[in-house]
């Protein structure tokens, strides 16, 4: 069946201009992650939703950082007035439910702030 | 607070050569112990895992060591293949304290033909 899908695959923005990245989970994963892959921090922990509610968004690094999740599915990662700094590759995961051990990563969003 | 430390940084091993990656933590909650995997332009995908009531887990040319007195854990490849070049990461995970995976800095594993 189809993985996890996320789009766009690159997107090069200005600084200071806001953008939108969409994941499409696994159909019926009800758990939903987002992580961010930068050279010198690796993989870090943004946000998780079980459903369309966000018990954990600790590792959201600013309040220039939201995301959203609608209908237990589709879910979208904004970043306003985007730095230098949130150059990074964005990747999403799904897993079945909050307990379930593996989660399944999409390609990721390569994020170039100029 | 760095929760997860992974040695080394990098690794090159020759065609049929043992690679060893090692994973030691502090989260003492830490009840899941996956290796993923990850090639250029992909997601890590979970390539073997571990629970802590057992000390070792083979799957094919992957085995996973557990020292659970230790909070460390490893990752064995024997065999290796050009194929296993990529890039390794422990992501332990607890499922009462959260269900985020806590990845290590990554591990760059070259495997020269």
């Amino acid at each position: 069946g189809a993985g996890v899908s996320q789009s766009p695959s690159n997107k090069v923005t200005e600084k200071g201009k806001d953008v939108e990245l969409r994941c499409d989970p696994i159909s019926g994963h009800t758990a939903l992650y987002w992580y961010r892959q930068s050279l010198g921090q690796g993989l870090e922990f943004l946000i998780y939703f079980q459903g369309n509610s966000a018990p954990d968004k600790s590792g959201l690094p600013s309040d220039r950082f939201s995301a959203e999740r609608t209908g237990g599915s589709v879910s979208t990662l904004t970043i306003q007035r985007t730095q230098q700094e949130d150059s990074a590759v964005y990747l999403c995961a799904s897993s079945s439910n909050r307990l379930a051990t593996e989660q399944f990563f999409g390609p990721g969003t390569r994020l170039t702030v100029l | 607070q760095q929760q997860v430390k992974q040695s080394p940084q990098s690794l090159i091993v020759q065609k049929g050569g043992i690679s060893i990656i090692n994973c030691a933590y502090e989260n003492t909650a830490f009840d899941y112990f996956p290796w993923y995997q990850q090639f250029p332009g992909k997601g890590p995908a979970l390539l073997i895992a571990i629970r802590p009531d057992v000390s070792e887990k083979k799957e094919g040319r992957f085995t996973i060591s557990f020292n659970k007195s230790a909070k460390q854990f490893s990752l064995h490849i024997m065999d290796s293949q050009p194929g296993d070049s990529a890039t390794y990461f422990c992501a332990p995970w607890s499922g009462t304290s959260g269900s985020r995976l806590t990845f290590g800095e990554g591990t760059q594993l070259t495997v020269n033909p």
